[in-house]
């Protein structure tokens, strides 16, 4: 089992719909948690970041975080066709532990026009 | 702010040659640098972890005799891939662990992509 699952769709949506992206893991230890946005053939751009549980929002995503059921999601309203791209959680353990980053494999998300 | 350069975005090179892949954090320190490879469609594998001033620290089944990483300055990780195999080609990526910040914020490089011919 992986430590981090997330379904790799893709995951195609009209314009104006809200997306939910969402991930499962399995290591308590996870305390940080972000979300990345990879275009095809760049590199990956940070998105949101949380700490522990709870909800973040910034512009049209929202960030929520149950370590109870050991469960993220990235919300998006009002997509956009500039939104399709690569969607990666990333989590990684308390910050004096391990520090690289445990990657999700990537949801595809298509907002058509 | 919190931008990361690699240099060169593209490279081709022939079976045995080796090739050096340099990550700068542009705006910031970086005590920590990860270096990550990434196969089509698929999510990005953590091959070592470079600290500055100390010896990197390799993921499991990764050769570090083959893939030397130089951490030599606050801004700057190479990745240097020794005698180039055509399974060697990949996408890789670099990323660079924001000193201040409390959330283990890490932002990444553009990639570059290897091809071994």
């Amino acid at each position: 089992q992986k430590e981090v699952e997330q379904d790799p769709g893709p995951l195609s949506v009209p314009e104006g719909a809200i997306v939910s992206l969402n991930c499962t893991y399995s290591n308590s230890a996870f305390q940080y948690f972000m979300w990345y946005r990879q275009y095809s053939r760049k590199g990956p751009e940070l998105l949101m970041y949380t700490y522990s549980s709870g909800n973040k929002e910034d512009g049209r995503f929202t960030a929520q975080v149950d370590k109870s059921s050991k469960y993220i999601s990235l919300f998006i309203r009002d997509s956009q066709p500039s939104d399709s791209a690569t969607y990666l959680c990333a989590m990684s353990a308390a910050y004096t532990g391990r520090r690289a980053l445990t990657f999700g494999s990537g949801t595809r998300l298509q907002v058509q026009p | 702010g919190a931008v990361v350069s690699q240099h060169p975005s593209r490279v081709i090179c022939k079976s045995g040659t080796s090739v050096k892949i340099e990550c700068r954090s542009l705006d910031f320190q970086a005590t920590t640098m990860f270096w990550y490879r990434q196969f089509p469609k698929q999510s990005l594998m953590l091959m070592a972890t470079s600290n500055e001033g100390s010896k990197a620290t390799y993921e499991q089944g990764v050769e570090k005799d083959k893939f030397l990483i130089n951490h030599a300055s606050l801004t700057l990780s190479t990745l240097t891939v020794t005698s180039a195999h055509p399974e060697d080609s990949s996408f890789y990526i670099c990323s660079a662990r924001l000193d201040e910040s409390s959330y283990n914020e890490q932002f990444f490089g553009p990639g570059t992509r290897l091809t071994v011919l």
